[in-house]
C-alpha cells in the first residue's frame, strides 16, 4: 500500500528566501510518480510539478524544483525567491502502478510567506 | 476561465437528506475522479472513471454514487447523508486513466447538519 508522509506541518519565511519542504513515501511499485500539489485559501488544488521514478534529474518547473533521494523515497520541494503569493498549504502525493489512476496524498504543510 | 466546473460551491444539508454534487469539466478529458477532503483526514481518493465507465472505487460505502450522464460530466449523488460525509469534496479529470497530471475543479463544501 502507498503512504506519503509529510512531517512539517507548517513553516514561515521572509520573502524572496528559499524554502524546502519534506516528504518521504512508501510503495512497493518499482515504477511511481511523485506531485506536488498546492491549495490556495480560495481551496483551489493546484498541480505544481512531477517527478518520476525512473529519472535521475530532478524536475524543476519555474521557481520550482523537486530534490528526488530515492534511496530515502523522499522527495523534496525546493522554492526559490518566495512571494507573497506563494503562501499556501502544500500538498505531495504519488501514484504507483498498482494503484491505477489513485494518487495518495500527504497531509500537507501550510507555508507561510513574510513580507 | 475554470475548466472543471463544481456546483454548488457550497452546500448545507439536513441528515438523512441526499443531495448531487455536480462536476462538469471542459479540458477534453477521458478520466473523471472523485476526492474527499476533510478536516480529519487528507485528501482522500474516492472514484476514477473512464470512458464513463467505473475503473475504482474506495469508497467503503454505498451511499456514494458517481453518476456520468455524459462523457465530460461526473456528479456524485450521496443518500442517507451523515455529519461525517461533511467535507470538501473535490472532483478531478486527467487526459487518460493514469495520465500523470491530475487537474481538479474548485470543489464543492457539504456540510451535513
Amino acid at each position: 500500500a502507498q503512504k506519503v508522509t509529510q512531517t512539517q506541518t507548517s513553516i514561515s519565511v521572509m520573502e524572496k528566501t528559499t524554502v524546502t519542504m519534506d516528504c518521504v513515501y512508501e510503495t512497493q511499485d518499482s515504477s511511481y510518480f511523485l506531485f506536488w500539489y498546492k491549495q490556495t485559501a480560495s481551496g483551489e488544488i493546484v498541480f505544481l510539478i512531477r517527478q518520476d521514478s525512473y529519472k535521475k534529474e530532478n524536475a524543476t518547473v519555474g521557481h520550482y524544483s523537486l530534490n528526488f533521494q530515492k534511496p530515502k523515497s523522499s522527495i523534496g520541494l525546493i522554492i526559490t525567491a518566495t512571494q507573497i503569493e506563494d503562501s499556501a498549504v502544500y500538498f505531495c502525493a504519488m501514484r504507483d502502478n498498482n494503484a491505477g489512476a489513485k494518487l495518495t496524498f500527504g497531509g500537507g504543510t501550510r507555508l507561510t510567506v513574510r513580507p | 476561465d475554470p475548466k472543471i466546473i463544481q456546483k454548488p460551491k457550497y452546500l448545507v444539508a439536513v441528515t438523512g437528506s441526499e443531495k448531487i454534487l455536480i462536476c462538469e469539466q471542459y479540458l477534453g478529458h477521458n478520466a473523471m475522479y472523485w476526492y474527499r477532503q476533510s478536516a480529519k483526514k487528507p485528501l482522500e481518493f474516492m472514484f476514477s472513471y473512464s470512458y464513463q465507465k467505473l475503473m475504482d472505487n474506495q469508497t467503503a460505502s454505498s451511499r456514494f454514487q458517481p453518476q456520468s450522464s455524459k462523457k465530460n460530466h461526473l456528479d456524485l449523488q450521496i443518500t442517507a447523508l451523515k455529519p461525517d460525509d461533511s467535507a470538501t469534496y473535490f472532483c478531478a479529470s486527467s487526459q487518460e486513466q493514469g495520465e500523470r497530471e491530475v487537474f481538479f475543479g474548485k470543489g464543492t463544501r457539504l456540510t451535513v447538519v
